[in-house]
């Protein structure tokens, strides 16, 4: 039971080149999630997917796209890399844990710079 | 704007002691209550879930929720240096999405031996 696993681990673009980063969960869990992690900063939510079929926005979308793929896999693609976008990334997965809130469990992270 | 605060630290405790990490959050509709723990160039790593008012304690740990003051704080007892890591309390986004939580910046927590 592999959890939450992410690719790649670190990745270097020049600013303009585009990437997807990969996104896996063996758990079963129908919402998935992908955030940043910036120096000093919370997790800010970039987009999520509460079940397979179904995207939205979070707090900081602009200049990302994703795809669920299926129920285990959900992709974050940067179509024109910027610096700003350099980051830490993570993808977390999430079910209702007895009814009551929703656990969430990270994967590994991907650390990108954008030269 | 829907806000988690927490003081950025770091906040050092001698081995031994208890470490007590504090977390205010702005939704009043907010149910559910998580602290991870991370470690410096790792993911976070769920710990501690509170849905009820009062304390919940788990080996070492234990969570405080206080719905009426708005605030959830992390105990941990007889502190030891592998506890020194950033912990990021998180807040779930109350009616609005149950799936969606709010994070703290989190606290750096530094254990002294």
């Amino acid at each position: 039971n592999a959890g939450v696993t992410q690719t790649p681990k670190f990745q270097v673009l020049k600013t303009g080149q585009s990437m997807t980063l990969q996104c896996a969960q063996d758990m079963n869990h129908n919402s998935m999630y992908w955030y940043r992690q910036d120096p000093g900063m919370g997790l800010r939510l970039i987009y999520y997917s509460a079940s397979e079929g179904t995207t939205d926005k979070g707090e900081v979308p602009n200049g990302y796209n994703v795809s669920r793929l299926n129920k285990r896999e959900f992709s974050l693609r940067l179509e024109s890399a910027a610096p700003s976008q350099t980051s830490v990334y993570f993808c977390a997965s999430s079910e209702e844990a007895a009814g009551e809130g929703y656990e969430q469990y990270f994967g590994p992270g991907t650390r990108l710079t954008v030269t | 704007q829907k806000e988690v605060e927490q003081n950025s630290g770091p906040l050092s405790v001698p081995e031994g002691a208890i470490a007590s990490l504090n977390c205010t959050y702005s939704d009043r509709g907010s149910q559910s209550f998580f602290w991870y723990r991370q470690y410096s160039g790792k993911s976070p790593e769920l710990i501690m879930s509170i849905y009820s008012n009062g304390d919940k304690e788990d080996g070492r740990f234990t969570a405080q929720l206080n719905k009426a003051s708005q605030y959830v704080s992390l105990l941990i007892r007889d502190s030891q240096p592998s506890d020194s890591a950033t912990y990021l309390c998180a807040v779930n986004m109350g009616l609005d999405s149950n799936y969606q939580l709010i994070w703290g910046a989190g606290t750096k927590l530094i254990i002294k031996p």
